[in-house]
């Protein structure tokens, strides 16, 4: 089982405060990481999926980045209350090969 | 377009009755298919994964168990459920074990 972890556990930033939230993850045979947001009510959606360290992609606001030593950053610029959710990172390789490992999950919450 | 159906949406069980969740994926053929379960302040944690029918893998020994009778049909069950079974189940597809998972809307089942 890989050891996947997210910081910080909460977060509550104002309406425009832009934000950024870390996942660690083990960086030997690594796959891929993912990131995914978690709004109440919904299903997890897939944000983006990272396979090269030093990778780096954007959605809109919303932007990530992979490097060699096992960390993964999501950034958000200039939050909006409609980005209040939970946002998972998720990895594959190690020893869970394939496997997606889920870490804890940070709980945005925008205030407007 | 593939879709995901998860049901029931809530379920309120008694300690020892038994329990199944249905979840089924449209628009795909042979899709890889997860059940994962958020406990109360922790993350995903993937319980069964499955690549094909009668396929099942199991992640983590459980009360639980799955069972996959048609190829996008993907059945969580227990005979006896537990205090400890309470959470929030989802079901998950994929195309592979190296692509993003879309998940259903999820299950909060309750034991009382």
């Amino acid at each position: 089982i890989l050891n996947v972890e997210q910081s910080p556990q909460s977060l509550h930033v104002q309406e425009g405060d832009s934000t950024n939230f870390t996942c660690s993850f083990p960086s030997s045979n690594f796959y891929a990481l993912h990131w995914y947001r978690w709004e109440t009510a919904k299903s997890p959606e897939a944000l983006f999926v990272m396979t090269l360290n030093g990778d780096e992609k954007k959605k809109g606001r919303i932007s990530a980045t992979l490097n060699t030593k096992g960390y993964s950053y999501l950034y958000i610029k200039g939050s909006q209350p409609e980005d209040s959710a939970t946002y998972l990172c998720a990895a594959r390789g190690g020893n869970a090969g394939n496997m997606l490992t889920f870490g804890g999950g940070t709980r945005l919450m925008v205030k407007p | 377009s593939q879709t995901i159906h998860q049901w029931p949406a809530t379920l309120v069980q008694p300690v020892g009755s038994p329990l199944s969740l249905e979840c089924t994926v449209e628009g795909t053929s042979n899709p890889n298919l997860y059940w994962y379960r958020q406990a109360a302040g922790r993350g995903l944690q993937l319980l069964f994964y499955s690549i094909g029918i009668d396929q099942i893998s199991s992640e983590v020994p459980q009360n639980l168990s799955a069972s996959r009778p048609q190829d996008r049909q993907f059945i969580l069950s227990s005979k006896k459920l537990l205090l400890s079974d309470s959470g929030f189940y989802l079901c998950a597809w994929s195309v592979s074990m190296n692509t993003e998972a879309f998940f259903g809307q999820g299950t909060r089942l309750t034991v009382v």
